[in-house]
């Protein structure tokens, strides 16, 4: 079975600081992928960021980096210079090889403070 | 290119009755997922529909059920509801690609309370 923690029910930040969301998951599959995902209180997923079990390179797009170490199982998010806008939850999750399941995490509600 | 599209995008509903939810994917995309969200149990995984076919489903109660229709269209189909029923309903399409890193696009959902 396939498990995300997330550890830090919510966080406060300063605009313009970094910030990391904490994620660490277990699974006995050798292939699999993680997510990262902002819910605002639209309710929408957006997806922000990928990593493959066999990436040797983390991930990035744009302002977001995933801090991928294997042998310890986290898949941390670093958000660089926070903004507003960045404010709301996230999400960790994995999926595992040939399946479309996707397992969340508890979520990390992020604020922003200007 | 349209995002996915749900509606309603709320509802009340009262013990007992039943309700309809709709997804319609991206174009082109022939995957489509349920998650129910709660504050208590967070996100869970209901079912994920194929080419008109259930490939994969959740630990619930019969009373959810699914269907995808030719289009790839998706509706979900809570009986006898009950008050912790109440939920976001997300929906999710993705490519008919089955890797890791397929990535799941998310609609609005629909928000669902039980009175």
């Amino acid at each position: 079975a396939q498990k995300i923690t997330q550890t830090q029910p919510g966080m406060f930040v300063q605009e313009k600081e970094a910030v990391t969301l904490d994620c660490t998951y277990d699974t006995s599959d050798p292939s699999y992928g993680l997510f990262w995902y902002k819910q605002p209180s639209s309710g929408e997923m957006i997806f922000l960021i990928y990593q493959g079990s066999y990436d040797q390179q983390n991930a990035t797009e744009g302002r977001y980096s995933l801090n991928f170490q294997k042998a310890r199982k986290s898949a941390n998010l670093v958000i660089s210079a926070s903004q507003l806008g960045d404010s709301a939850m996230y999400f960790c999750a994995m999926r595992a090889q040939g399946a479309q399941k996707l397992v969340f995490g508890q979520g990390t509600r992020l604020t922003i403070n200007p | 290119k349209a995002g996915v599209t749900q509606t309603p995008r709320y509802l009340i509903k009262t013990r007992g009755q039943q309700v309809t939810l709709s997804c319609s994917p991206i174009s082109g995309h022939r995957s489509v997922s349920w998650y129910q969200q709660t504050p208590g149990q967070g996100l869970q995984f209901l079912f994920e529909y194929f080419s008109e076919t259930q490939r994969n489903k959740g630990n619930f109660p019969g009373r959810f059920s699914g269907r995808q229709f030719s289009n790839s269209r998706s509706e979900m189909n809570v009986s006898t509801l009950e008050l912790g029923d109440s939920a976001l309903y997300l929906c999710a399409s993705s490519s008919d690609r089955s890797g890791v890193n397929t990535e799941a696009f998310f609609g609005q959902g629909t928000r669902l309370t039980v009175v």
